[in-house]
């Protein structure tokens, strides 16, 4: 099993540009979340998903959007790059329910310049 | 509003001697708690989680961790430490409802 997959790996942005980072599961997961580590920092969560047609907003929603049409699939999508998005995003994902452990993508690292 | 609490951004011990990484939260409602390790350049890694039950659950690499509920506590133990050990450890909080929320980290250094 691939489990969780995130495309692309690195990128660097200017600013003001847009773009798309992708994050596939296929273990058939409800549960989808998107996570951005700061140098040094913890995870917070920016977005998240319960099941397909469903999301909900994190600790730090600004400047991102997501969809989730599909159960494998859970897009997170920058508009207007900045400096401040400049982050190692996780994507993450679990079963059926919240009391089932986190399996995580390799992350990408965003540079936004 | 959840939260979670790392108090020690650095931990150090020597190989052999027992640690704790400490963690508390605050949520309403009965948590789902979780350990992850981090090493690396890489995503996180699980390690133990605590849903309900006995207080004392065991995990991965010979980790346990310790759930009190009146001090809202859920701290990160090993016997006997080891230099592999040493890496980025994670507390976290998940509700009922799927929202999680992760503490800064701890960084273990276990030296020889």
């Amino acid at each position: 099993n691939a489990g969780v997959t995130q495309t692309p790996k690195f990128r660097i942005l200017k600013i003001g540009q847009s773009m798309t980072l992708q994050c596939a599961q296929d273990m058939n997961h409800n549960y989808m979340y998107w996570y951005r580590q700061d140098p040094g920092m913890g995870l917070k969560l920016i977005y998240y998903s319960v099941g397909a047609g469903i999301t909900d907003k994190g600790e730090v929603p600004n400047g991102y959007n997501v969809s989730r049409s599909t159960t494998e699939d859970f897009p997170l999508r920058l508009e207007l790059a900045a400096p401040s998005q400049t982050s190692v995003y996780f994507c993450a994902s679990t079963t059926r329910g919240p009391n089932e452990k986190l399996f995580f993508g390799s992350g990408t690292q965003l540079s936004v310049l | 509003a959840q939260s979670v609490a790392q108090p020690e951004d650095q931990v150090n011990v020597a190989e052999g001697n027992p640690l704790t990484v400490k963690c508390t939260y605050s949520v309403s409602g009965n948590p789902y708690l979780f350990w992850y390790v981090q090493y690396p350049n890489r995503g996180l890694q699980f390690l133990l989680k605590y849903i309900t039950g006995d207080n004392l659950v065991k995990g991965s690499y010979g980790f346990e961790a310790e759930f009190n509920k009146s001090q809202t506590s859920f701290h990160l133990k090993k016997p006997s430490a080891l230099v592999s050990d040493s890496a980025l450890y994670f507390c976290a909080v998940i509700t009922n409802a799927g929202k999680s929320t992760f503490g800064d980290g701890t960084t273990l250094t276990v030296k020889p």
